[in-house]
């Protein structure tokens, strides 16, 4: 069974376009974040909900919207994609606002 | 603002040798710093940790050395093998406790270990 599971895996979709990734977690954990990894593999934080509510909001483009319906799932929707929205996006999860990070495997969004 | 200086950004090391990562952090409200593992097309995994009340931390072959005085921390390989070759990340996180003001994990930049046969 897989702790974190994101969908989907690879996304290619051309500038402009509005797409979605999917997280859910099975660990029973509270809190659940996204992070971006850039090519030079670069791990950022982009945002941070806690029992469905948002905690970490970081200096990211308004057109990057997530959305939390219940403590296992949190999707990112992403409207408007530019080219500089390439990258591997990492779903985790943790038990409480600290501690170890159990990550999904990534999706890696190519926009043409 | 880089929080976490991580060097080197690359690391080739010959099968049982010795690989060393350094990281230096600014804040001093961070009490937590855990080392990350990424392999290819993987999330990164938790290798091991440490809170500033110990100045090591030793797990198998995976030893972290910190030292809250200079305000740096450093994974030490031992008996490197070709399969820890791998992205390693170090990272540091504060708290409310701590004077950090929120729980938030910092990464650093992460450094590429290839080990050769």
């Amino acid at each position: 069974d897989t702790a974190v599971s994101q969908t989907p895996k690879y996304l290619v979709t051309q500038m402009g376009n509005d797409k979605s990734i999917k997280c859910e977690q099975n660990l029973g954990h509270d809190t659940m974040y996204w992070y971006k990894q850039d090519s030079k593999k670069f791990l950022k934080i982009m945002f941070s909900y806690n029992n469905k509510e948002l905690i970490i909001n970081e200096t990211v483009p308004n057109r990057f919207s997530p959305k939390s319906p219940d403590k296992a799932h949190l999707n990112l929707h992403i409207n408007s994609l530019e080219l500089g929205d390439s990258a591997v996006y990492f779903c985790a999860s943790s038990r409480g606002q600290s501690g170890e990070l159990f990550f999904g495997e990534g999706s890696r969004l190519t926009v043409l | 603002q880089q929080q976490v200086k991580q060097s080197p950004q690359s690391l080739i090391v010959q099968k049982g040798g010795i690989s060393i990562i350094n990281c230096a952090y600014e804040n001093t409200a961070f009490d937590y710093f855990p080392w990350y593992q990424q392999f290819p097309g993987k999330g990164p995994a938790l290798l091991i940790a440490i809170r500033p009340d110990v100045s090591e931390k030793k797990e198998g072959r995976f030893t972290i050395s910190f030292n809250k005085s200079a305000k740096q921390f450093s994974l030490h390989i031992m008996d490197s093998q070709p399969g820890d070759s791998a992205t390693y990340f170090c990272a540091a996180e504060g708290s409310p406790y701590s004077g950090a003001g929120s729980y938030q994990l910092t990464f650093g930049k992460g450094t590429k270990l290839s080990v050769i046969p």
